[in-house]
């Protein structure tokens, strides 16, 4: 079975600081995986992804995650946070047959000023 | 870059009415679609996936005659909430998988509010 794991249910950065937001998951095979940020009351938006090839992918806004498949994760990461990246993010899971996409729990980022 | 839209983007009905939601791929193909519930403060279920031309695929405990899924074109799929009730409330998402990519792109939502 498929599944994605994000420890922190909510996270407080100081604006500025860095940000690393974790996620693990587990899947019999490489899956694909994605970061998605969502606003309140919003859609999701798609930050980076995950298919194949260099570990470390870069995504919008500044944000890169790594997949390293020894420990299962895909964390994502930030160097120096803006106020305005407080939002809920989702990591996300799509098994090889491409049909069933999971989602974590979701994380809650707020930025202190 | 692949758009989905949804409409309405928020609903208010009352309880026992059916409400009807459009989900469309804008600028490509989609012969899956995906239908996906959220709750306040918590993460996306995946409650239908839509084939283009076929029954529908419902998710353990999501109540096929309730949640009434069509999917006539490969642009469109609709999500109609049937006899709807307060506990049906919530912010539905839908997603459509273009044909050639290992991805789903995500409409902007709907806000479903039943009084």
């Amino acid at each position: 079975a498929q599944s994605v794991t994000q420890p922190d249910i909510h996270i407080t950065v100081s604006e500025g600081a860095s940000l690393e937001l974790r996620c693990n998951y587990s899947y019999g095979a490489t899956p694909y995986l994605f970061w998605y940020v969502q606003s309140p009351g919003q859609g999701l938006q798609l930050l980076l992804k995950y298919f194949s090839g260099d570990t470390l992918v870069q995504g919008i806004k500044g944000f890169e995650a790594e997949f390293k498949r020894s420990q299962s994760s895909f964390n994502l990461r930030k160097p120096s946070v803006h106020w305005s990246d407080a939002a809920e993010y989702f990591c996300a899971l799509l098994g090889y047959n491409n049909n069933d996409m999971r989602f974590g729990a979701g994380t809650r980022l707020t930025v202190k000023p | 870059g692949a758009v989905v839209s949804q409409h309405p983007s928020w609903v208010i009905c009352k309880s026992g009415t059916s409400v009807k939601i459009e989900c469309r791929s804008l600028d490509f193909q989609a012969t899956t679609m995906f239908w996906y519930r959220q709750f306040p403060k918590q993460s996306l279920m995946l409650m239908a996936t839509s084939n283009e031309g076929s029954k529908a695929t419902y998710e353990q405990g999501v109540e096929k005659d309730k949640f009434l899924i069509n999917h006539a074109s490969l642009t469109l799929s609709t999500l109609t909430v049937t006899s709807a009730h307060p506990e049906d409330s919530s912010f539905y998402i839908c997603s459509a998988r273009e044909d050639s990519y290992n991805e789903q792109f995500f409409g902007p939502g709907t806000r479903l509010t039943v009084l």
